[in-house]
């Protein structure tokens, strides 16, 4: 399976900043996600990250918000505009990956946020 | 009906037990079905994965599907304290989007 690695691992931010986080694999991939995951719950797929075009978002998700680049195979970014605390979780990268015959999904390690 | 759903538990079974974890699918995910292990603070790693109807086995582990029912299910073998985690489980749909469960907490008593 690819190797995955995300930047930063963990944040503090105040109220009203934004931040990037960085999510490189050490493959070309087709298909890169990013998930939220708050306290507690399971994963919520924020949006797919499309190499070349702008990534698609899911349902109440926005660009404004969460803008993404995806600039090759390789690497993406996922920005959190203008947080609030109800945007601290576990922000995860994830890549699709042909294992076996199966599309299979690998995650990064995560980065967890908090916002004060 | 959503597209996952799982017990969320929490399951309890003591060490050397076998722990038995259970899904239900909805008829939009019906391709490929998988388990994934994540412990506290971690994220997310895959177990195994399953796509046709009947047992697969790794080690431990055994990951059952029942099509005709829409279950898939994964038991511990020998459960050790090290398998305490939360289990997802995920199905994927015809354009390969993921749906996960929203996890069961599994803890192994010594």
């Amino acid at each position: 399976s690819a190797v995955i690695s995300q930047k930063p691992s963990r944040d503090i931010c105040q109220r009203g900043t934004s931040l990037t986080i960085q999510c490189q694999v050490d493959s070309q991939v087709t298909m890169m996600f990013w998930y939220r995951q708050q306290p507690g719950q399971s994963l919520t797929l924020i949006a797919t990250a499309n190499q070349g075009s702008e990534a698609t978002y899911e349902s109440g998700f926005v660009i404004d918000k969460f803008p993404i680049s995806r600039p090759n195979l390789t690497f993406s970014t996922l920005t959190v505009s203008n947080m609030s605390p109800e945007d601290s979780s576990i922000y995860l990268c994830s890549v699709d990956s042909l294992a076996g015959g199966t599309d299979t999904q690998y995650f990064g390690p995560g980065t967890r946020l908090t916002v004060l | 009906q959503k597209e996952v759903e799982q017990n969320s538990g929490p399951l309890s079974v003591p060490e050397g037990a076998i722990a038995s974890l259970n899904c239900t699918y909805s008829d939009r995910v019906s391709q490929s079905f998988f388990w994934y292990r994540q412990y506290s603070g971690k994220s997310p790693e895959l177990i195994m994965s399953i796509y046709s109807n009947g047992d697969k086995e790794d080690g431990r582990f055994t990951a059952q599907l029942n099509k005709a029912s829409q279950y898939v299910s994964l038991l511990i073998r020998d459960s050790q304290p090290s398998d305490s985690a939360t289990y997802l489980c995920a199905a994927s749909d015809t354009g390969n989007q993921f749906y996960f469960g929203t996890g069961t907490s599994l803890t192994v008593i010594p």
